[in-house]
């Protein structure tokens, strides 16, 4: 069954460091990883879509990776800004057992301070 | 376009009630889901539709029934509601669920945030 981890839980960062969060997933035959970004009491936002055949994505100061060899995924944030605090999930469709529906992990809760 | 709509936006019941929290989506997506969402354990998935019609279980569908007569809308029953199921839910839509072609991207709606006492 699929698994998808995110490490660290929690992150707090200067205003303009750029910064890395990380996810991992235990079966490599994924189809799709998607990042999303949800704030406090709110819906998940969608930021990014990797398919399986990509490798990367980008969509402004975010960029985020797939290598499915290693089973990992990450999303890259420049120039990190207050308004980018919230929690990130990865989540993975596919995989053995999966039926193609997305696999969250627990979410990083990124804070940026001024 | 609306995107993912869900009503309501919070909803208090006491054990035992029944209530359907509602759905829809404007996109004519094919794929249509619910999730649940728990302090510690993530989302995870209750039920999902790849169609009108078409409806299969996820994870953890206990006490949630489900239905699926029209592209548009996908509502989540809760036959006796029970405090364990004290959550939010997330519907969600995705273009298709073709397995060979799964490079469509899943739209959350607002989210529905449920208390049973």
């Amino acid at each position: 069954k699929q698994e998808v981890t995110q490490i660290p839980a929690a992150l707090s960062v200067p205003e303009g460091e750029n910064l890395v969060l990380n996810c991992s997933f235990t079966d490599s035959a994924i189809y799709n990883l998607q990042w999303f970004r949800q704030d406090p009491g709110k819906g998940l936002t969608s930021l990014l879509l990797i398919q399986s055949s990509q490798r990367e994505q980008t969509s402004g100061r975010l960029n985020a990776s797939l290598d499915k060899s290693s089973g990992r995924s990450t999303l890259y944030i420049a120039a990190s800004q207050p308004g980018d605090s919230a929690t990130y999930l990865c989540a993975g469709a596919g995989g053995r057992g999966s039926q193609g529906n997305l696999i969250f992990g627990k979410g990083t809760k990124l804070s940026v301070k001024p | 376009n609306a995107g993912v709509t869900q009503t309501p936006k919070f909803q208090v019941l006491k054990t035992g009630q029944s209530m359907t929290l509602q759905c829809a989506q404007d996109m004519n997506h094919e794929y249509m889901s619910w999730y649940r969402q728990d302090p510690g354990m993530g989302l995870r998935l209750i039920h999902y539709s790849v169609g009108a019609g078409i409806t299969d279980q996820g994870e953890v569908p206990n006490g949630y029934n489900v239905s699926r007569s029209t592209t548009e809308d996908f509502p989540l029953r809760l036959l006796s509601a029970a405090p364990s199921q004290t959550s939010v839910y997330f519907c969600a839509s995705s273009y298709n669920y073709d397995s060979k072609t799964w490079g469509y991207e899943q739209y959350f709606g607002p989210g529905t945030r449920l208390t049973v006492t």
